[in-house]
Order: structure tokens, then sequence, then C-alpha cells
């Protein structure tokens, strides 16, 4: 157990619909990190939170968002889902912001789009 | 364009046996090294990861990876194969102000 959160554990839904994904990070972690692992992309870093301010963008489409609150719990929002979305969304996080920082995977969100 | 990969998709070893998964990498930067190990169903754990130093790099469950600036690689090895190390094996190359760069990932398995 890395001590990272996830909720919910699988999500189905339908195209075009939008649905929000829940990560609360370790104890004590700063940042949180958002990666998105499909068959054919394999595993995509879409964004960073530090603190509650974004620190750093990947591959992340515009119909998704992210966000970060003062408790430090992160919820990465995605809209007018499309079949390509379904895949498995990883939240990470780490007492720092920087790349030598050791992050902690959680368990991950299955979401599945119909 | 920063890059990673792993040439095997799919290896299988005999248990006992030992283990060499490559990874080479693309990277404007001076990289740092990440090898991440994902069972099926679950987040990834790192197994290690190089900085600087000792180009040799001891990890957990019994694991050590080798950084070869000259090869552009960073090839993880295990002396001995056990039954439980069967998973997906991911390497990753990141720097400071950048975004990760994960490879495709080499799938282990282990026989009997």
């Amino acid at each position: 157990d890395s001590g990272v959160t996830q909720t919910p554990k699988h999500l189905i839904t339908a195209t075009g619909q939008r649905v929000t994904l829940r990560c609360s990070p370790r104890s004590g972690d700063l940042s949180v990190y958002w990666y998105q692992q499909s068959l054919d992309q394999g595993l995509q870093f879409l964004i960073q939170y530090y603190n509650g301010e974004e620190r750093a963008k990947g591959n992340i489409l515009e119909r998704f968002s992210a966000q970060q609150f003062p408790d430090l719990h992160s919820e990465l929002n995605l809209s007018s889902l499309e079949l390509g979305d379904s895949a498995l969304y990883f939240c990470a996080s780490s007492v720092g912001q920087g790349a030598e920082d050791t992050q902690y995977f959680g368990p991950g969100t299955r979401l599945t789009v119909l | 364009a920063q890059s990673v990969t792993q040439p095997d998709i799919h290896i299988t070893v005999s248990e006992g046996a030992s283990l060499e998964l490559r990874c080479n990498y693309s990277y404007g930067a001076t990289p740092y090294l990440f090898w991440y190990v994902q069972s099926p169903g679950q987040g990834l754990q790192l197994l290690l990861k190089y900085f600087s130093g000792d180009t040799l790099v001891q990890g957990i469950k019994g694991f050590e990876a080798e950084f070869k600036r000259s090869q552009s690689s960073f090839n993880l090895r295990k002396p001995s194969v056990h039954w439980s190390d069967a998973a997906e094996y991911i390497c990753a190359v990141g720097a400071w102000g950048q975004n990760f760069v994960f490879g495709p990932g080499t799938r282990l398995s282990v026989l009997p």
C-alpha cells in the first residue's frame, strides 16, 4: 500500500459525458501527478500540481482539467468523453516537486467509455 | 524529441535464471533514470533510480541497474529471478522541470 488513494476504482460511462477522478496523496506529500495508461500509448504524464499550483503540464487534452485543493487532494476532470479516453488513470504523489523525488503511485481508476 | 525504448515487449525466463531488461533513452538534458514495476491491476512501484555518481545502482527486491552514458542505456538486472518477479517493468526518464517520459514496458513471465 503506497498511501495514495484514488476513487473510484472503476468507472463506466458513455461518450459525451463528464467524470471526476479523485486522488488523496500520502500524508506530507505536496506534489500530485496524474498519468494516463492505455494499451496503445503506454503511460503518459498528464499534469503535476505542487502545493496547489500547477507545476508541469504534459500531454493533457483541453477537454481534461485538474486542480489541487488546499487540503492537497486533487481531482482530474474529464469532459466530452470519447471512446479513446478509456484507460487507467493513475495519481502519484511526492514530497517535493523535482524529478529526484520518489513518486508513490495509487492503484488507479479504470475508466471505460462506451 | 525525448523518448524511451524498451526493445523487448515480452520476456520469459525460468525461475532461478538471471535477467536483464533493456532500456535506451534519448533525452536532451542530463537525465534522471528510473525503473518501475507494475503488477496486474496495481500501480507502479519504484525499483531504483539514478541521478548521478556510481553508475551501478542497487534497488529493492534484489534488482540493480547500470547507467551507460555512451550507450544511452539503463539496463535492469537480477541475478536470480523468483516467480513473484513476474510483472510489467517500465523504464522512465525525467529531468528537473521537465516531464517524465516512460518506456512501453517489458512484460516478464517466469517459468517454474
